[in-house]
């Protein structure tokens, strides 16, 4: 049973347009997800997080909005570069609990 | 210092062979966290240590024996091993019972079972 579900396995984006990923998840007792980015043979790099009192949070060029009735949430990262090129895994907790559940992962590619 | 350092960076051991994984912390983490990730899969939780003592155990089996001999450090000890637990195993740390969940990762250890 898959929780947490990044439906896109891979995304390709032209450089200085905007990446959209999204994540969907099944448990409502959720109440704090985050965005890891992966580069091969590196563990992943935390991004971006938001708790489920809030729908948008911004970082920078990143910014994770949370749709709690839909239960989506979505990372933008614009503009887009090259150095954003990884797999970006969608994680979420609930309850104070330190297990994060992980979707399956989106490679994302920005091209030239 | 916001790293979690991890060694070796490869191991390649043997079914009867008796290895250790090793990670450390020095950002004053009270919990630390093993996980393991398969090619093209999410990490897998394996365990969870808070304040120095194990809090989760995802029913690993015992072939896997974690230790925490300080708030610091995290060993994953590992003996008679299968060639399907070749993986990548990764090692966080996060701060415990605070409203952060954020954990660190490592860069994680490449290991080989022939």
């Amino acid at each position: 049973d898959q929780q947490v579900k990044q439906n896109s396995p891979s995304l390709s984006v032209q450089e200085g347009r905007i990446s959209i990923l999204n994540c969907d998840y099944t448990n409502s007792m959720f109440d704090y997800f985050l965005w890891y980015k992966k580069y091969p043979a590196e563990g992943p790099t935390f991004l971006i997080s938001i708790s489920s009192i809030k729908d948008k949070n911004e970082d920078g060029r990143f910014t994770v909005f949370l749709n709690k009735s839909a239960k989506h949430l979505s990372l933008h990262i614009v503009p887009s570069q090259p150095g954003d090129s990884a797999v970006y895994f969608c994680a979420a907790s609930f309850g104070g609990a330190q297990k994060l559940v992980f979707g399956q992962g989106t490679r994302l590619t920005i091209n030239p | 210092d916001t790293e979690v350092t991890q060694t070796p960076k490869h191991l390649v051991m043997g079914m009867t062979n008796k290895k250790s994984l090793k990670c450390e912390q020095h950002m004053g983490h009270r919990a630390m966290y093993w996980y393991k990730q398969k090619a093209k899969k999410p990490p897998e939780l394996m365990f969870v240590y808070s304040y120095e003592k194990l809090s989760i155990n995802e029913s690993v089996p015992s072939r896997f024996s974690p230790e925490c001999p300080n708030s610091s450090l995290l060993n994953l000890h590992l003996h008679a091993l299968q060639p399907e637990d070749s993986a990548l195993y990764l090692c966080a740390s996060s701060q415990s019972g605070g409203a952060s969940y954020e954990q660190y990762f490592g860069p994680g250890t490449r290991l080989t079972v022939t």
